[in-house]
């Protein structure tokens, strides 16, 4: 139990462009979604946390206007890179927890590059 | 906000060695403290974690302490094997209670484990 998928894993978009990520809890609730994002050989950087039907709060530094995170349902939330430039490529993983659950549950990432 | 501070950056260990990475937090409510594993294009795995009511936690060959009064815990390997050479990352989070801070997590910045056969 407790899976979590990403979609798509890989995409390429020309600069200019939006991109939007998709993160499925395929079995379970998840009153909480994050969205991580991971540059080449650097750790996981939070960039946002969202709960199901409010919006997200978004960490320091981190536009929201760019980083457009939707929470519909407590098995869907998306992350819609706007306007994608090179320096958006990333590695971007989401993970999800539920209720008071001490454990979050990522997916499989989505690589991100920007042409 | 919470900084989790891991070191060694790199750890370059013998087949049967141990392997022991430290982390350090600030933020002294994070009551929660998983490590991942994760090999190169993948999701982070957890491989233990331990809660803040709990001072070690031990599964097979891997094993975390936790110093809450100095706000640094641990993580042991023993009897390493080649297929334990991945990036491990410690984190911390705070649990419970709701607010703002609620269950992110705050990563330290990862130790590159290589195993020699």
């Amino acid at each position: 139990g407790a899976v979590v998928s990403q979609h798509p894993s890989r995409v390429i978009c020309k600069s200019g462009t939006s991109v939007k990520i998709e993160c499925r809890s395929l079995d379970f609730q998840a009153t909480t979604m994050f969205w991580y994002r991971q540059f080449p050989k650097q750790s996981l950087m939070l960039m946002a946390t969202s709960n199901e039907g409010s919006k997200a709060t978004y960490e320091q530094g981190v536009e929201k206007d760019k980083f457009l995170i939707n929470h519909a349902s407590l098995t869907l939330s998306t992350l819609t890179v706007t306007s994608a430039h090179p320096e958006d490529s990333s590695f971007y993983i989401c993970s999800a927890a539920r209720g008071e659950a001490y454990e979050q549950y990522f997916g499989p990432g989505t690589r991100l590059t920007v042409t | 906000g919470e900084n989790v501070e891991q070191h060694p950056s790199t750890l370059s260990v013998q087949e049967g060695d141990s392997a022991v990475i430290k982390c350090t937090y600030s933020d002294s409510a994070s009551n929660y403290f998983p490590w991942y594993k994760q090999e190169l294009g993948k999701r982070p795995q957890l491989i233990i974690d331990i809660r803040s009511n709990v001072g070690e936690k031990k599964d097979q060959r891997i094993a975390v302490t936790l110093n809450k009064t100095a706000k640094h815990f641990s993580l042991h390997i023993t009897e390493t094997q080649p297929e334990d050479s991945a990036v491990y990352f410690c984190a911390a989070s705070i649990r419970g209670g709701g607010g703002t801070s609620y269950g992110k997590l705050t990563f330290g910045q990862g130790t590159i484990l290589t195993v020699h056969p």
